[in-house]
């Protein structure tokens, strides 16, 4: 069984402060990592995606992927309280159309 | 740009009940789409998927089935509901080939009574 672990948190940081949030992996031939944010009540929202080893910042996000280590972590630098929400990891397993999708965990940026 | 639409947005149904979710894609062609419920305090759980019209693949049995019967259009249905079909109910789509990443609709609650 292919899966992707989170911990559930909650994660409590400070406003202002960097949040890290990891994911590990079963599949070793996977590929394709992705981290969606998810407000209560609401749809996932595609908010990074990494395919290769190393870091991808976009703005006050950065996800860093080391596959030898199979796990995939997001960084969330000056944290906001609207950054407080559910954040999910998913891959995509090499070869399928599918996605495997972590329980996720609850950020909490305290103002 | 590409929009996706899921309708209702929330149902309450009775145990037994029939039961019809649509979803539908906007500007993009033979997108590859996908079912999947939240439980309550849970993670996604993938029902079904579709590469084409007419082409549904099922990860979990039970008492839904999907239907796609034109390319941007995606139905989950069940004939008599169960408690346990409570949840949020999401549709997804992403481009067929290429770039992976996927993007997901607004959901529909559904309440199971």
């Amino acid at each position: 069984q292919k899966e992707v672990e989170q911990n559930s948190g909650p994660l409590s940081v400070p406003e202002g402060a960097i949040a890290s949030l990891n994911c590990t992996y079963s599949d070793r031939g996977s590929q394709s990592f992705f981290w969606y944010r998810q407000y209560s009540g609401k749809s996932p929202e595609l908010i990074m995606f990494i395919y290769s080893n190393g870091d991808k910042e976009d703005g006050r996000f950065t996800a860093q992927l080391n596959k030898a280590s199979q796990y995939v972590s997001l960084l969330i630098r000056d944290s906001q309280p609207s950054d407080s929400a559910t954040y999910l990891c998913a891959v995509n397993p090499s070869g399928t159309y599918k996605y495997i999708f972590g329980t996720g965990t609850r950020l909490k940026v305290l103002a | 740009s590409q929009t996706i639409h899921q309708w209702p947005a929330t149902l309450v149904q009775p145990v037994g009940s029939p039961l019809s979710l649509e979803c539908t894609v906007e500007g993009t062609s033979n997108p590859n789409l996908y079912w999947y419920r939240q439980a309550a305090g849970r993670g996604l759980q993938l029902l079904f998927y579709s590469v084409g019209i007419g082409q549904i693949s099922s990860e979990v049995p039970q008492n839904l089935s999907a239907s796609r019967p034109q390319d941007r259009q995606f139905i989950l249905s069940s004939k008599k509901l169960l408690l346990s079909d409570s949840g949020f109910y999401l549709c997804a789509w992403r481009v067929a080939g290429g770039s992976r990443e996927q993007f997901f609709g607004p959901g529909t609650r559904l309440t199971v009574l």
